[in-house]
């Protein structure tokens, strides 16, 4: 079934560990999304790739960052994590955002839920 | 900055009834509005896209509306029925910039 894939589901991590969230997508699409989704807040874009090879800071960067090194991958890293990082991250792809037009509607992975202890 | 609300956190109507979510915007020009479904424990689903010159767009039971000058985007489920129980997010687009989520409507049809 096309679509996206989140790995781990969940995980508890202590403060200060290294983490790495996995997001596959098999639709071909070239852009792809990180979002952590907090109670309150919605969702709040953390990083995004319009492309293999390239990427760009969302809203709230600080403390992660991503890598695009092929259509299909694109991995979100803690590199030290805090207990403020604790929530869900969803993972999405659209299809390539053509300049003049709407941003095209994302798909979504089922989301990792992460507490930093 | 940009402020995106919705309805209350939670809304609760009689299976059968129209639930009507809204979504309010502040310091934003969006040119197109989509909204999405979000079932407990499962990533949002794309429901509906509207542009900023359409003023309806109806899917099967849902319809949307859009309002630039009241700023402000209406959700209609009719016959409502408690599979439709989920939170709803709306997302601002303004020709791919600054695409935001708002924080969601939990929405409970109750039979």
């Amino acid at each position: 079934i096309a679509g996206i894939t989140q790995a781990p589901t969940s995980q508890i991590l202590a403060a200060g560990r290294r983490m790495t969230l996995r997001c596959t997508q098999d639709m071909r699409h070239n852009a792809m999304y990180w979002y952590r989704q907090d109670l309150g807040l919605g969702l709040r874009l953390i990083h995004y790739s319009n492309t293999a090879g390239t990427t760009g800071k969302g809203e709230v960067p600080d403390g992660y960052s991503v890598s695009r090194a092929n259509t299909d991958d694109f991995p979100l890293t803690l590199a030290s994590a805090v207990p403020s990082q604790t929530s869900v991250y969803f993972c999405a792809s659209s299809d390539p955002f053509l300049v003049g037009t709407a941003t095209q509607p994302q798909h979504f992975g089922d989301g990792t839920r992460l507490s930093i202890l | 900055s940009q402020k995106i609300e919705q309805n209350s956190e939670a809304l609760n109507i009689q299976e059968g009834k129209t639930a009507t979510l809204t979504c309010n915007y502040t310091n934003y020009s969006p040119a197109y509005l989509q909204w999405y479904r979000q079932d407990p424990g499962r990533g949002p689903v794309f429901l509906l896209l509207i542009r900023e010159n359409e003023k309806e767009k109806r899917k099967e039971r849902l319809k949307v509306t859009f309002d630039t000058t009241l700023k402000q985007s209406l959700f209609h489920i009719t016959a409502s029925q408690p599979a439709d129980s989920a939170t709803y997010l709306c997302a601002l687009d303004n020709y791919g910039q600054n695409f935001v989520f708002g924080p969601g409507t939990r929405l409970s049809v109750l039979p």
